[in-house]
């Protein structure tokens, strides 16, 4: 049974630049929900996707969307990267049917900006 | 406001003693879920316990055990006889009725065990 995979494990842009992180959820979920978690920090909640939807979104600016696939998987995507978007970026799936079940979360993608 | 405060930044124990995280948390729902994550090098977040806001029960799982009150807005963990292989960070995390899946996380506390 496959846990939630993230691609890549790293990736390194420069400022300006534009970013596309991808997550496979566990398999039997169909929400994925995306958090970024800054040196020291907990994770923040950027957005969910459930039915190829944006549901909830964070406290974070229009630079940051995403999209969900019939497959369920989803992508984060970043425009004019700044220096501040440095951070481990974790995706997060789950069942909506099972609301007070715990999400299951991926390995992270950490995004180095120069 | 939702709020969930870990005032422990960093905790260093020696193997085999006892160590307790401590967790706080701010909201106004009635119905809630709290949370206690495990963040190893490797980035992944670890579940451990889910607990509602009904269910004050405490929790013991081998060496873990757990202990809520409502009553300080409070979510502890201790570990029992800790070991190495427990060193991570330890995040405990807040989840509302009306946030959906929104999960509100702690600052997170780093736990050392030393041999």
């Amino acid at each position: 049974d496959a846990g939630v995979t993230q691609s890549p494990t790293h990736l390194i842009k420069t400022r300006g630049q534009q970013v596309t992180l991808r997550c496979s959820p566990k398999s039997g979920h169909d929400t994925v929900s995306w958090y970024q978690q800054a040196l020291g920090q907990g994770p923040q909640f950027i957005f969910q996707y459930y039915e190829e939807e944006e549901r909830q979104r964070g406290n974070f600016p229009d630079r940051f969307s995403g999209h969900q696939f019939p497959n369920y998987s989803s992508e984060l995507n970043v425009n004019a990267l700044l220096l501040g978007d440095s951070a481990l970026y974790l995706c997060a799936s789950s069942l909506k049917a099972s609301f007070n079940q715990p999400q299951h979360f991926g390995d992270g993608t950490r995004l180095s900006i120069l | 406001a939702q709020k969930v405060t870990q005032a422990q930044t960093e905790i260093s124990v020696v193997e085999k003693e006892d160590v307790t995280l401590d967790c706080v948390y701010e909201t106004r729902d009635t119905t809630y879920y709290l949370f206690w994550y495990k963040q190893p090098p490797s980035g992944e977040l670890v579940f451990l316990i889910r607990r509602n806001s009904f269910d004050e029960q405490n929790e013991i799982s081998g060496r873990y055990s757990w202990n809520f009150q409502k009553s300080t807005s409070s979510f502890n963990f201790t570990i029992t006889a800790s070991q190495v292989v427990d060193s991570a960070v330890y995040f405990c995390a807040l989840r509302g009725m009306d946030s959906s899946y929104k999960l509100i996380f702690g600052s997170g506390t780093r736990l050392l065990v030393r041999p």
